[in-house]
């Protein structure tokens, strides 16, 4: 009964391939998230969703394409890989709290190699 | 954009000893303030958080302390045990009325704690 649940957790992948990360949250949360965290451990968002609608795109290259089929789904798709992209993705999901902020929850991580 | 710096990077600390890790932020407007705590190759997971409209919040062993004047928060973890050891973040957001799904966390650059036997 895993809340938030992301696939795979492992990729290794070769430089201009592309790929994607799966992640669903049985939480009924409305809100979710994709963040990275790179090798020196910094953790920076880089997408919000509301109940399917792209709230939060924070500069991140056009290569990745988030896509929300329902509240409860949120994939990243990411075209021709580079060797930056290497890093640990995030997904989480939250329940607003008005006022008062949320806990976000995350998944387990998917840890991406770009070789 | 929220700026939260967080030191130190690293911490060692005898077991039983107590450890603060400090944050400041840069945004006035932010009101909510979690700690995540990452184990090795594991998740962030919250341990505890405060809201602006306190000033200390304790969870058995763990507290938290916000001065909003001075924008700095604080971790406290007393009687250290060796599963304390992992990487703790702080993080400040701007929690809004309304506007659902623009609560963006900023995260500190993390603490790797380490608690010696």
């Amino acid at each position: 009964d895993t809340a938030v649940s992301q696939t795979p957790k492992y990729l290794v992948t070769q430089m201009g391939n592309d790929k994607s990360i799966k992640c669903e949250q049985n939480l009924g949360h409305d809100t979710m998230y994709w963040y990275k965290q790179d090798s020196k451990k910094f953790l920076k968002i880089m997408f919000s969703y509301n109940n399917k609608e792209l709230i939060i795109n924070e500069t991140v290259p056009n290569r990745f394409s988030p896509k929300s089929p329902d509240k409860a789904h949120l994939n990243l798709h990411i075209n021709s890989l580079e060797l930056g992209d290497s890093a640990v993705y995030f997904c989480a999901s939250s329940q607003e709290k008005v006022g008062f902020g949320n806990t976000i929850y995350f998944g387990e991580g998917s840890w991406l190699t770009v070789v | 954009g929220e700026n939260v710096e967080q030191h130190p990077s690293t911490l060692s600390v005898q077991e039983g000893d107590s450890a603060v890790i400090k944050c400041t932020y840069s945004d006035s407007a932010s009101n909510y303030f979690p700690w995540y705590k990452q184990e090795l190759g594991k998740r962030p997971q919250l341990i505890i958080d405060i809201r602006s409209n306190v000033g200390e919040k304790k969870d058995q062993r763990i507290a938290v302390t916000l001065n909003k004047t001075a924008k700095h928060f604080s971790l406290h973890i007393t009687e250290t045990q060796p599963e304390d050891s992992a990487v703790y973040f702080c993080a400040a957001s701007m929690s809004f009325i309304s506007n659902f799904g623009n609560e963006k966390l900023t995260f500190g650059t993390g603490t790797r704690l380490t608690i010696i036997p």
